[in-house]
């Protein structure tokens, strides 16, 4: 089945603990995107990889690092959570920039 | 700022009759626009997306349409149904520049039976 999933799914994390939310994609995608959802302010954008080794800034990479080592995998990195990354991520895959994005299930942190 | 706005955080309407939903845009660099259906536990899905070269496209129930001039574009459900209530999301693209987009804010749709 073609999917995008995400590990965890749900996290509760204390302030300035690294922590790491991975994303896989088995659709041979080469695009590949981190959003977080917040009340109000809907989907922006984190982080966005054209290719293996090619990643650009979204929106809102503040705080967030990510890397591209392998084709299906595209981990969300936050070397230092503070509480205003209380959020709902989402990661998504595509074969290009005019088509469409499938995104995961999501994942809810909670930074205290 | 946003640049991919809409405006009405929610909208009821009977089964069987039209939704509509809005969206604004800011940047007149965009050159495709998708919309996007979320339900609560999942990850968005996507629904139907317009290039501007066009100021129409139709799939099934699903219509988009695209003002360039007023920045704005609306999706016509066309007869609704209950499945359909949903948080739908447009969303914003300039095809050249990566795989960057800009989404709205969200409209939550509610069809009453």
């Amino acid at each position: 089945e073609a999917q995008v999933t995400q590990n965890p799914r749900y996290l509760i994390t204390v302030t300035g603990k690294k922590l790491t939310v991975t994303c896989s994609q088995n659709m041979n995608h080469e695009y590949m995107s981190w959003y977080r959802q917040d009340p109000g302010l809907g989907l922006r954008q984190i982080y966005y990889s054209m290719n293996v080794e090619v990643t650009d800034k979204g929106d809102v990479p503040e705080g967030y690092k990510v890397s591209r080592k392998e084709k299906r995998n595209f981990p969300l990195i936050l070397e230092s959570p503070s509480p205003n990354q209380t959020s709902l991520y989402f990661c998504a895959s595509s074969t290009g920039t005019k088509e469409t994005q499938y995104f995961g299930p999501g994942t809810r942190l909670l930074v205290l | 700022d946003q640049q991919v706005k809409q405006n009405s955080p929610s909208l009821s309407v009977q089964e069987g009759r039209i939704s509509i939903l809005n969206c604004d845009y800011t940047n007149s660099m965009f050159d495709y626009f998708l919309w996007y259906k979320k339900y609560p536990a999942e990850g968005p899905t996507f629904l139907i997306s317009i290039s501007s070269i066009k100021d129409k496209n139709e799939d099934g129930r699903f219509t988009v349409f695209l003002n360039k001039s007023a920045k704005h574009l609306s999706l016509h459900i066309v007869p609704s149904q209950p499945g359909d209530s949903a948080v739908y999301f447009c969303a914003a693209s300039v095809r050249n520049t990566g795989n960057q987009f800009y989404f709205g804010t969200g409209t939550s749709l509610t069809v009453i039976p």
